[in-house]
């Protein structure tokens, strides 16, 4: 049963502390995407990449985020330094992207819920 | 603007019955994407139900269809026959065309209770 896998599930840091999350796409996916989720904004689209790289990453703070796609089993999402107003549910999602009116359905892993006090 | 609307915060349906979660959408693309995904408590993304905008016909996944009304810019999700595991957040997304990948732009979302 192919999934998205995302570490940690949880996460509770202080201020100013590096944070990485980690996210291991379906087999054979070329799209990565990052989503947070947070009571305020919803779900929002921090940054997305195609067979490895960057296409957007307008929706990530560029001072304190980072995001990589180091290779095509593994995406980070960094935040250094942290600070309480990241805390949120940070979400992978990984899909196959086939081309105009293909479903290029997104399948989500289950999430790192991060607290920054 | 608001490119997906969710116009009802919290629906209740008994157990069994049939419930209608409300979805409408904005886009001048012609080629676009209608998604449906359930968040439980847990709070996994679970995809539910794919419309494409140049589907004749409206799409059913098992209990799960949608009633997509493409004049009207809806994309209405129909859950038959509820169950107590169908409670949870449900949310409605758009794919825009092609130029912006395969981003999803999401509503704010539906939290439904299914009562015994």
């Amino acid at each position: 049963d192919a999934r998205v896998t995302q570490t940690p599930r949880h996460k509770v840091t202080e201020m100013g502390q590096e944070v990485t999350m980690r996210c291991q796409p379906i087999l054979g996916h070329n799209t990565v995407f990052w989503y947070r989720q947070t009571m305020m904004q919803g779900l929002e689209l921090l940054a997305y990449f195609r067979n490895r790289a960057p296409l957007d990453d307008s929706g990530m703070p560029k001072d304190r985020f980072s995001a990589e796609m180091p290779d095509a089993t593994l995406a980070t999402l960094k935040i250094q330094p942290s600070e309480p107003r990241d805390s949120a549910v940070y979400f992978c999602a990984s899909g196959s992207v086939q081309g105009r009116r293909a479903k290029n359905i997104q399948y989500f892993g289950a999430g790192t819920r991060l607290s920054v006090l | 603007a608001q490119k997906i609307t969710q116009t009802q915060p919290g629906m209740f349906v008994q157990e069994k019955e049939a419930v209608t979660l409300d979805c409408t959408y904005d886009t001048s693309d012609q080629s676009y994407g209608l998604f449906w995904y359930k968040q439980p408590s847990s709070g996994e993304m679970i995809f539910l139900i794919y419309q494409g905008s140049y589907d004749e016909q409206n799409a059913t996944e098992g209990r799960y269809s949608l009633n997509f009304q493409k004049a009207r810019k809806s994309a209405n999700l129909v859950i038959s026959a509820s169950q107590l595991g169908d409670s949870a957040m449900y949310f409605c997304a758009m794919r825009e065309g092609e130029t912006s990948g395969s981003r999803l732009t999401f509503g704010e979302g539906t939290q439904l209770t299914v009562n015994p």
